[in-house]
């Protein structure tokens, strides 16, 4: 069975400063990888996603997130940071073959401080 | 990009009732819809794939009873908490892909439906 963690429940940054937000994964085979954010009671939206090619992904918003296959990781990141970016961040993985089924990670959330 | 619609957004019921909530994907066809529940600070839990024409598979652990899913067309997507109770209470979120089947691919969102069952 495949799964996600997010190690970090929280992550405090100060405006300007560089975001990182952890994301590993365990899936069998080559997954789909993808980030999406969650403002108070709306939805999700799609940040960025690995399917294949270059391991440094460039999405939404200035954020990017890069592959790592030994590690089995999927970090997102941002260079300078924003008080807008305060939000709930998941990473999720989806199996080749699994019929489109999302497996999240526990979700973290993010506080960016002026 | 494409569009997925969740209405309502937030219901309040009374014990014992039934609510229906529903997902429609408003610019595209989907063949297949997935429904989620959140629980508050919590990450998103899988409960059943609709299927448009066909029964939807329940994950496991949600009563099918419970929850009924009708995929009616490659547009709509109902789930009816039926009978909810306080324990009810909680986001669900609908999702659908979009696009080619390949690299193209993604997965849009409803905007969720805050149930509260008083």
């Amino acid at each position: 069975a495949q799964s996600v963690a997010q190690p970090e429940d929280q992550v405090n940054v100060a405006e300007g400063n560089p975001l990182t937000v952890k994301c590993t994964y365990s899936v069998s085979g080559n997954p789909y990888l993808f980030w999406y954010v969650q403002y108070p009671n709306r939805g999700l939206q799609f940040l960025l996603k690995y399917i294949t090619g270059d391991n440094l992904v460039k999405g939404s918003y200035g954020f990017e997130a890069e592959f790592n296959k030994s590690q089995t990781s999927f970090h997102l990141k941002k260079p300078s940071a924003l008080v807008s970016d305060s939000a709930l961040y998941f990473c999720a993985v989806v199996p080749r073959a699994a019929g489109n089924k999302l497996t999240f990670g526990g979700g973290t959330r993010v506080l960016v401080k002026p | 990009g494409a569009v997925v619609s969740q209405h309502p957004s937030w219901v309040i019921c009374k014990s014992g009732t039934s609510v229906k909530i529903e997902c429609r994907s408003l610019d595209f066809q989907a063949t297949t819809m997935f429904w989620y529940r959140q629980f508050p600070k919590q990450s998103l839990m899988l409960m059943a794939t609709s299927n448009e024409g066909s029964k939807a598979t329940y994950e496991q652990g949600v009563e099918k009873d419970k929850f009924l899913i009708n995929h009616a067309s490659l547009t709509l997507s109902t789930l009816t908490v039926t009978s909810a109770h306080p324990e009810d209470s909680s986001f669900y979120i609908c999702s659908a892909w979009a696009g080619d089947g390949r690299e193209n691919t993604e997965a849009f969102f409803g905007q969720g439906t805050r149930l509260t069952v008083v």
